[in-house]
């Protein structure tokens, strides 16, 4: 069964400073990959995707993440954090019956 | 415009008592989900409907039964409400691999 892995439920980083979300999957086929940021009290927004190709994504907000198969990782990184980042991050794993498994989220806290 | 639309925004209600929670998707979109996230933060799938036939359904109580009137709507009803049906629901539609998400619905059970 395919899964996700956030490490971290809670991060902390300094405005300016790198962020780095982590997310592990487990697939039995290739996957397609997803990161969601969820603000409070709304609903999730698409960040980027990996589907094929290009294993380096860019995402919206300064956003990008990595498919490393061998890691079997997609982790989310922001060279320069703002505090309009402070959000809620899932990492998501779509499987071929359509469905998308999410993992527990990561809380992102930007600390002035 | 607004892509996934869900009503109400926000459910007080009873234990016991019966309410529905409605999504309306503009996209033209094929398949609609309901998800249900919990006070952890945890995002689980309910349902999944594709051109109004049911594909997805977890193990998700039968006192929860979702209906889709058109390609463009996929409602919730929920009987008996309890305790811990408290949450947000989201709905959701998706095309190809991205699924768009609705405001959610704040649920809160009495």
């Amino acid at each position: 069964a395919q899964s996700v892995t956030q490490l971290g439920s809670h991060v902390s980083v300094s405005e300016g400073a790198l962020v780095l979300l982590r997310c592990n999957y487990s697939s039995s086929v290739p996957p397609y990959l997803f990161w969601y940021v969820q603000y409070p009290n709304q609903g999730l927004q698409l960040l980027l995707k990996y589907t094929t190709g290009a294993t380096l994504v860019k995402g919206i907000n300064g956003f990008e993440a990595e498919f490393k198969k061998s890691e079997t990782s997609f982790h989310l990184t922001k060279p320069s954090a703002h505090m309009s980042d402070a959000a809620e991050y899932f990492c998501a794993v779509r499987n071929r019956d359509d469905k998308i498994i999410f993992g527990k989220g990561t809380r992102l806290h930007i600390l002035p | 415009d607004t892509a996934v639309s869900q009503t109400p925004k926000y459910l007080v209600t009873q234990m016991g008592n019966d309410k529905s929670i409605k999504c309306e998707q503009n996209l033209g979109h094929d398949t609609m989900y309901w998800y249900k996230q919990d006070s952890k933060k945890f995002l689980k799938i309910m349902f999944s409907y594709n051109n109004k036939e049911l594909i997805i359904n977890e193990t998700v109580p039968n006192r929860f039964s979702p209906k889709s009137p058109d390609k463009a709507h996929l409602n919730l009803h929920i009987n008996s409400l309890e305790l811990g049906d408290s949450a947000v629901y989201f709905c959701a539609s998706s095309a190809t691999h991205e699924q768009f998400f609705g405001p959610g619905t704040r649920l809160t059970v009495l």
